[in-house]
């Protein structure tokens, strides 16, 4: 069984367009997190929810709208997809938060054209 | 400002030697830190993780080292295997209320038959 699952695995679009990610979580987990990864491999947190409520968005452009229906799923949706935002955005969960152990998804590899 | 680092951006060892990768660290508050391998085409997955109450935790074939007095952290990889090859990163929860972790750049770690 996948434990945090992210479709879709690759996306390519062009530019301007408006495109959504979505992740799910099989572990009862109350926390969830997008991050962005670039072609560097350096990883960088976007936003953070605690049972459906943002916690942490690290400056990241309004373009980006994270979206949690319920706490095992956070969706991203990007407005006007710009050629930076091609990158590997990773989906992850935690139990509780803080001083927890965080699971990553598989990736989504987002090539902006 | 807070930040991790690593001192070596790659690191090549022969099958069967130990491995050493190193992270530095400089937020004296982090009280939590995890390191994680991420293999090509992955997530990043758990290896193991060190509150700052400890020094020293081991698992299997790896072990994790803390020194909070010059701020730093090693995991040590015993029996290196090609199946070890993968980048390797640090990351540190500064605890509090923060659910925020903190990746370092990572190490690519090579293993040669």
């Amino acid at each position: 069984d996948t434990a945090v699952s992210q479709t879709p695995k690759y996306l390519v679009t062009q530019m301007g367009n408006d495109k959504s990610i979505k992740c799910e979580q099989n572990l009862g987990h109350d926390t969830m997190y997008w991050y962005k990864q670039d072609s560097k491999k350096f990883l960088k947190i976007m936003f953070s929810y605690n049972n459906k409520e943002l916690i942490i968005n690290e400056t990241v452009p309004n373009r980006f709208s994270p979206k949690s229906p319920d706490k095992a799923h956070l969706n991203l949706h990007i407005n006007s997809l710009e050629l930076g935002d091609s990158a590997v955005y990773f989906c992850a969960s935690s139990q509780a938060g803080t001083g927890e152990t965080q699971y990553f998804g598989p990736g989504t590899r987002l090539l902006v054209l | 400002g807070e930040s991790v680092g690593l001192h070596l951006p790659t690191l090549s060892v022969q099958e069967g030697d130990n491995s050493i990768i190193n992270c530095a660290y400089s937020n004296s508050a982090s009280d939590y830190f995890i390191w994680y391998k991420q293999e090509s085409g992955k997530g990043p997955q758990f290896i193991i993780d060190i509150r700052s109450n400890m020094d020293k935790r081991q698992g299997q074939r790896v072990t994790v080292l803390l020194n909070k007095t010059v701020k730093h952290l090693s995991l040590q990889i015993a029996a290196t295997q090609p199946g070890d090859s993968a980048v390797y990163f640090c990351a540190e929860n500064s605890g509090g209320s923060n659910y925020k972790l903190t990746f370092g750049k990572g190490t690519l770690l090579t293993v040669n038959p």
